[in-house]
C-alpha cells in the first residue's frame, strides 16, 4: 500500500525567500509522484510529476522537485517566493495499475511581504 | 476549452434527501474519479472509473454511489445524505486506461452541507 506524508500543514516564507515543502512517500513498488496546487475556491492544478524518468523534475511557475529514492522523498522547492505562490499544495502518489491516488494532507503556503 | 465541469458549486440539503452531483469532462478521458476534501485530511478517493460501465471503490465509498453510462459523465449520488458527508467534493479525470501516470484534471469543486 502507498502513503504520503507532508510535513508542516502551514509554511510561511518571505517574498523572495526559498520555498521548501516536504513530501515523503511509502510504496512497495516504483511510485509515480505528483505535486498539485490549489488556489482559493478552485480545483487542484498539476505543478509537476515524476514518472521514473529524470529524478529532478521541473514544473510550472518556477517550481521543481527532486525524487530521492534513498530518502523516499519528493520535496518541492522554488528559489524565490512570489506573493502569487500563496496557496495550498498537495503531494500525491500512485503506482501502475492501481488506479488509486493517495494524497497528502496538504501544506498551506503563506508568502509575507 | 478542455475542462471538468461539476454542478452545482454549492448545495445545502437536509439529512436523508437524495441528491446527485454531476461531473462532465470534454477531453475524452477514460479515467474519472471522485474525492472529498476535509480540513486536516487532504483529499480522499471515494470512487473511480476506468472506463464506461467499469467502476470501483476508493478509500471512503460508504454512503455514496456512482455510475458511468457514458464516457464523459460520472455522477456522484448520495441516496440518504448524513451530516458527516458535509464536505468539499472534487471530480477529476485523466487520460489512459492502463495506469495512472497521467495527471488528474480537476473540476472546481462542489461544497455540500447536510443539516
Amino acid at each position: 500500500a502507498q502513503s504520503v506524508t507532508q510535513l508542516g500543514s502551514h509554511v510561511s516564507v518571505s517574498e523572495g525567500a526559498l520555498v521548501l515543502l516536504r513530501c515523503n512517500y511509502s510504496s512497495s513498488v516504483p511510485p509515480y509522484l505528483f505535486w498539485y496546487v490549489q488556489y482559493p475556491n478552485q480545483g487542484l492544478q498539476l505543478l509537476l510529476k515524476y514518472t521514473s524518468a529524470a529524478t529532478l523534475v521541473k514544473g510550472i511557475n518556477g517550481f521543481e522537485a527532486e525524487f530521492k529514492k534513498s530518502e523516499t522523498s519528493f520535496h518541492l522547492t522554488k528559489p524565490s517566493a512570489h506573493m502569487s505562490d500563496a496557496a495550498e499544495y498537495f503531494c500525491a502518489v500512485t503506482t501502475s495499475g492501481t488506479y488509486k491516488y493517495i494524497f497528502g494532507t496538504g501544506t498551506r503556503l503563506k508568502v509575507l511581504a | 476549452e478542455a475542462q471538468v465541469t461539476q454542478n452545482p458549486r454549492y448545495l445545502i440539503t437536509v439529512t436523508g434527501k437524495k441528491l446527485t452531483v454531476t461531473c462532465s469532462q470534454n477531453m475524452n478521458h477514460e479515467y474519472m474519479s471522485w474525492y472529498r476534501q476535509d480540513p486536516g485530511l487532504g483529499l480522499r478517493q471515494i470512487y473511480y472509473s476506468m472506463n464506461v460501465e467499469v467502476t470501483d471503490k476508493g478509500d471512503v465509498p460508504e454512503g455514496y454511489k456512482v455510475s458511468r453510462k457514458e464516457k464523459r459523465n460520472f455522477p456522484l449520488i448520495l441516496e440518504s445524505p448524513s451530516p458527516n458527508q458535509t464536505s468539499l467534493y472534487f471530480c477529476a479525470s485523466s487520460f489512459g486506461s492502463t495506469g495512472t501516470m497521467a495527471p488528474l484534471h480537476f473540476g472546481n469543486g462542489t461544497r455540500l452541507t447536510v443539516t
